[in-house]
């Protein structure tokens, strides 16, 4: 069954702090696997796509990676900000089909 | 600039009653989506169209009725409206092909039903 799990579910860090969130899937055949960022009361908005060659990427503060082997991705936030604060969803889809398959989001909450 | 609108944002309606919620895009897009997303923040697809034809029909009610007029709309109407419905619906496009292409949110209509 095609799964997308992150973790933590949420974190508080501090203003200037670095954090880590993590996203495990079992989705095959893989296609590809995206970050996105949902302010509250908005829609996601994507922050990196990346692709089975592809093991790092970065979009400013934030860099994905992904090992295709262990099926393991993780979004490296430096030097957060309050505006940081957000849900960070994992999204994969299998190759061959229209389907994204979310994961259920880490709600990231920065304080000053 | 809006490149992906829907309209209305909140939407508070009885329990039985008809609705509908209008997407549009403007980004030449051949692809659109409705996702729902409920109250724990899970987002979950529930339809997807390619170029006005319907590629994507998860296990969703017949109450929920999909509708294209041209590849740059899709709306959804719902019948018979249920306490389960109220979350918030997502529409989202993306270029055609299914691979490596990304997808842009609308900013959601909250459902409420009563």
């Amino acid at each position: 069954k095609n799964q997308v799990e992150q973790s933590p579910q949420s974190l508080i860090i501090l203003e200037g702090k670095n954090c880590t969130l993590q996203c495990n899937y079992t989705v095959s055949p893989f296609s590809n696997l995206r970050w996105y960022k949902q302010d509250t009361g908005r829609g996601p908005v994507s922050l990196t796509i990346m692709t089975f060659s592809e093991n790092t990427k970065s979009n400013g503060r934030y860099t994905a990676t992904l090992d295709a082997d262990t099926k393991q991705s993780s979004l490296h936030i430096t030097a957060s900000q309050l505006s940081d604060s957000a849900s960070y969803i994992c999204v994969v889809s299998a190759q061959g089909t229209y389907k994204y398959i979310f994961g259920t989001g880490t709600r990231l909450k920065v304080l000053a | 600039d809006t490149a992906v609108s829907q309209t209305p944002k909140y939407l508070v309606t009885q329990m039985g009653n008809d609705k509908s919620i209008k997407c549009e895009q403007n980004l030449g897009h051949d692809t659109m989506y409705w996702y729902k997303q409920d109250s724990k923040k899970f987002l979950k697809i529930m339809f997807s169209y390619n170029n006005k034809e319907l590629i994507i029909n998860e296990t969703v009610p017949n109450r929920f009725s999909p509708k294209s007029p041209d590849k740059a709309h899709l709306n959804l109407h719902i019948n018979s409206l249920e306490l389960g419905d109220s979350a918030v619906y997502f529409c989202a496009s993306s270029p055609a092909g299914i691979n490596y292409n990304e997808q842009f949110f609308g900013p959601g209509t909250r459902l409420t039903v009563l």
